[in-house]
């Protein structure tokens, strides 16, 4: 079965600061999701990545997909208090479509200090 | 609109209890999903459904019962549950399967407590 491994698993950032969360596929990448938790909460869909070398924006965050290192790099500028929460990897656990659901990482707890 | 509700919030069941979770999404989705979540943990896949069948089972057992009355609703029938099923429940739903990869969205999810 498919295996992701987020690093770091948590991450205290001071506000105003960059920040990248790493996630590596121990198989072939065909569909990478990023998504955002408070606990508790539902997920909060970030990004999909699907094609190698794919980049994908919303507002500070930037995603990126290494399709040959099987990775993907969640980028945060300029961090705010905002953006506190937990930051979950995902990918197609099948051949993609999503037909075979997705399986997580275990998550990367970031904190914003002020 | 990306919206997947989900009822109730929270539930307090017994073991002996007989209760159902509901999942509902309006943007036309046809794939459904029902994830189980325990505390500090990833999102485990439970159940998909395609096109209003049932697809996957990840093994899960029979006193998870899923139901899928139309394609924009999902149900999650729970009978006689243990302690250790005590966790947050997720739907979730997508546009379609197939090859290429779709936008799975989350509902905010109903925590169930089984005392």
């Amino acid at each position: 079965s498919q295996e992701l491994e987020q690093s770091p698993q948590s991450l205290i950032v001071q506000e105003g600061k960059n920040l990248t969360i790493n996630c590596t596929s121990s198989k072939t990448l065909y569909g990478l999701y990023w998504y955002k938790q408070k606990y508790g909460e539902g997920l909060i869909f970030l990004m999909m990545l699907q094609k190698g070398g794919e980049e994908k924006s919303h507002e500070k965050i930037t995603a990126k997909l290494d399709e040959k290192k099987q990775q993907s790099s969640l980028h945060i500028t300029a961090s705010q208090p905002s953006h506190a929460g937990i930051y979950l990897c995902g990918a197609d656990s099948g051949s993609g479509g999503g037909a075979d659901g997705l399986t997580f990482g275990k998550g990367t707890h970031l904190i914003i200090q002020p | 609109d990306t919206e997947v509700t989900q009822t109730p919030k929270h539930l307090v069941m017994g073991m002996t209890n007989k209760k159902s979770l509901k999942c509902e999404q309006h943007m036309g989705h046809r794939a459904m999903y029902w994830y189980k979540q325990k505390a500090k943990k990833p999102p485990e896949l439970m159940f998909v459904y395609s096109y209003e069948k049932l697809s996957i089972n990840e093994s899960v057992p029979s006193r998870f019962s899923p139901e899928c009355p139309n394609s924009s609703l999902l149900n999650l029938h729970l009978h006689a549950l243990q302690p250790e099923d005590s966790a947050l429940y997720l739907c979730a739903s997508s546009p379609r399967v197939g090859v290429d990869s779709y936008e799975q969205y989350f509902g905010p999810g109903t925590r169930l407590t089984v005392t």
